[in-house]
């Protein structure tokens, strides 16, 4: 069964630090792949997406994300991370049945805490 | 602020009651989803509508019953839920079921 990992629950990282959030997923073919952000008490916000070509891909707030086919990975980054960032990340993938997009699979999140 | 809203934000029922959660998006989107965000759990998908139909239903218990009346409104009515029940209910849209979804704020939902 297809499925998402996100191996760590809780981060913390210091302001002005570097940020990596691992994501990992299951599936025989490439997926369409995702990260979302959820603020305290807010709905999940669209970070990035990547769907084909280019594996490095640029998103919102000054985050990056890398698809590695050969590790199927897609790990979350940012090289300086401000107070504002502290929030859950979800990984997601949605899976190509017939070459349309099936829905959402979500990891269960990775929790940044921002230290001053 | 994504242009997909709910209502209400927090509610909290009892075992007995009956109530409906609302979700609205005027984006012009074509599918609606219903997700339920419980602790330590990832994300559930419940329910799929695509141009009000409902195209797929995870295995979700019949105490819960969605409607959708029309592409910009998504209802989720609720009757003799129990305490597990208790988790964040996500709404989200789509412009079609092959796009990226946008989601709501939610509605934490309570049973007691």
């Amino acid at each position: 069964a297809q499925s998402v990992t996100q191996p760590d629950i809780h981060i913390t990282v210091s302001e002005g630090a570097s940020l990596e959030l691992r994501c990992n997923y299951s599936y025989g073919a490439t997926p369409y792949l995702f990260w979302y952000v959820q603020s305290p008490g807010q709905g999940l916000q669209l970070l990035l997406k990547y769907f084909s070509g280019d594996t490095l891909v640029q998103g919102i707030k000054g985050f990056e994300a890398e698809f590695k086919r050969s590790q199927s990975s897609f790990n979350l980054r940012k090289p300086s991370v401000h107070w504002s960032d502290a929030a859950e990340y979800f990984c997601a993938v949605a899976m190509i049945y017939g070459g349309s997009q099936g829905n959402l699979i979500f990891g269960k999140g990775t929790k940044l805490s921002v230290k001053p | 602020e994504t242009g997909v809203t709910q209502t209400p934000r927090h509610l909290v029922m009892g075992m007995t009651n009956k109530k409906s959660l609302k979700c609205e998006q005027h984006l012009g989107h074509n599918a609606m989803y219903w997700y339920k965000q419980s602790a330590k759990k990832p994300l559930e998908l419940m329910f799929v509508y695509n141009f009000k139909e409902q195209t797929e239903n995870n295995s979700v218990p019949s105490r819960f019953s969605p409607e959708c009346p029309n592409s910009s409104h998504l209802f989720l009515h609720l009757h003799t839920l129990q305490p597990e029940d208790s988790a964040l209910y996500l709404c989200a849209s789509s412009q079609d079921v092959e796009e990226v979804a946008f989601f709501g704020q939610g509605t934490r939902l309570t049973v007691v």
